[in-house]
């Protein structure tokens, strides 16, 4: 599975949209893109998936460049319950598993 | 409510000691997983298991053994408990994954073990 690059940690005003970005210059055509958060020292939170498309659900929305190397996770309106570690993970459409990284320390500033 | 399960919560290991972590899961999901999360580091696999009587190691494999008699549980076992197996362990389940249908893992809230 292709390595991720992500920042080690961001904030944003409470409100406001928090981007979150992702590189993943490696990543090959059958790979997918994953976001999970993990608030405090609870399980991760499966968020959002693509391939090449920009996605959007009820959470966030995943913006994915044409040459698919990099992504962005919005948090259209982020509130304090949004502080969590996100992580960004890249994974083979037939394969099992799922390697984390270190993740986006993100802080939701009141 | 319907999702994973973990047993115990917290547990606290004498050196050489061993225990077995509980993992259930009632989705019927054919893909389970363990991983460990060290404090201010991110998960590492430990061990999967794609279906019932099949497992295979991850990252971090070592004094941990796994088990899958049903589809419904995926137990962990540590043999002979060391301190540098303190950690928060995991489990987690996903549907079969396959062109086309790709689903998002679903976590227990996790077992902490303190191994002194």
């Amino acid at each position: 599975d292709a390595k991720t690059t992500q920042p080690t940690s961001m904030d944003c005003a409470e409100g406001r949209a928090a981007n979150l970005p992702c590189n993943h210059s490696t990543i090959s055509g059958n790979e997918y893109v994953y976001w999970y958060r993990q608030i405090h020292s609870q399980g991760p939170q499966y968020i959002i998936h693509g391939l090449k498309n920009n996605e959007t659900n009820e959470m966030a929305s995943l913006i994915i460049t044409e040459d698919r190397k990099s992504s962005t996770l919005i948090l259209p309106h982020a509130t304090l319950r949004d502080t969590a570690v996100y992580y960004c993970i890249v994974r083979m459409d037939s394969s099992y598993k799922l390697i984390f990284g270190s993740g986006t320390r993100l802080l939701v500033r009141p | 409510n319907a999702g994973v399960t973990q047993t115990p919560k917290f547990q606290v290991l004498k050196t050489g000691q061993s225990m077995t972590l509980q993992c259930a899961q009632d989705m019927n999901h054919e893909y389970m997983s363990w991983y460990r999360q060290d404090p201010g580091m991110g998960l590492r696999l430990i061990h999967y298991s794609v279906g019932a009587g099949i497992t295979d190691q991850g990252e971090v494999p070592n004094g941990y053994n796994v088990s899958r008699s049903t589809t419904e549980d995926f137990p962990l076992r540590l043999l002979s408990a060391a301190p540098s197996q303190t950690s928060v362990y995991f489990c987690a389940s996903s549907q079969t994954p396959s062109t086309g249908n790709i689903y998002g893992y679903t976590f227990g809230s996790g077992t902490r073990l303190t191994v002194v």
